[in-house]
């Protein structure tokens, strides 16, 4: 069965920098666009950053654009988030999320990850 | 970007009641590519209905969704204890957006 499991969330200071994973299994992840998608404390859902199936291609939302990079490893079925330059606006649940149909870049998530928790505090 | 808007922000209902919820797009929605999830404390969200009216796997005929163009609604026919959740609106036909929630509470 499909599996998506987040790692690498904690507490950072502003300023300083994490790493998320998504470790994915039960499905051809080279095939897949994949999503970070985030949700501050209380509040609603917000993308945050896509990258294509094959890498290729990568977008980032403009409230992380320059601090943020997506990458993913599809020999070891990994997806990457780096943080840079953390604000305590990036405070939230931070979840990997697949598209539903194999190459499409945009679409509906059918599986997420069950959430990793960054806090960005002094 | 296409900015979608839900309503009521909070709906208060009792079990066996019927929940109708909106999302209003700022602007034409191409090919009805609007799906729904719902989210529990703690949970990651769970897909609904994509499509505008196509449910996902495994979910119950009580959930339904409709609408088109700018106006869609997600109706819960009897609500089960279970189905009190917020719920979120998701767009995919002009980049991607998801709208604000909404929260289904019990009476």
């Amino acid at each position: 069965q499909v599996q998506l499991v987040e790692s690498g969330g904690g507490v950072v200071q502003p300023g300083r920098s994490l790493r998320l994973s998504c470790a994915a299994s039960g499905f051809p992840f080279t095939s897949y666009t994949m999503y970070w998608v985030r949700q501050a404390p209380g509040k609603g859902l917000e993308w945050v950053s896509l990258i294509s199936y094959d890498g290729s291609n990568k977008y980032y939302a403009d409230s992380v654009k320059g601090r943020f990079t997506i990458s993913r490893d599809n020999s070891q079925n990994t997806l990457y988030l780096q943080m840079n330059s953390l604000r305590p606006e990036d405070t939230a649940v931070y979840y990997c999320a697949r598209v539903r149909y194999p190459v499409v870049v945009i679409h509906y998530f059918d599986y997420w990850g069950q959430g990793t928790l960054v806090t960005v505090s002094s | 970007e296409i900015v979608l808007t839900q309503s009521p922000g909070t709906l208060s209902l009792s079990p066996g009641e019927r929940a109708t919820l909106s999302c209003r797009a700022s602007q034409s929605v191409s090919s009805s590519y609007l799906a729904w999830y719902q989210q529990k404390p703690g949970q990651a969200p769970r897909l609904l209905i994509y499509g505008a009216f196509s449910r996902a796997t495994g979910i119950p005929d009580r959930f339904s969704g409709s609408g088109s163009g700018t106006d869609f609604t997600l109706t819960i026919r009897r609500l089960e204890p279970e189905d009190f959740a917020v719920y979120y609106c998701q767009q995919y036909g002009n980049s991607l957006t998801f709208g604000g929630g909404s929260k289904v509470e019990i009476k």
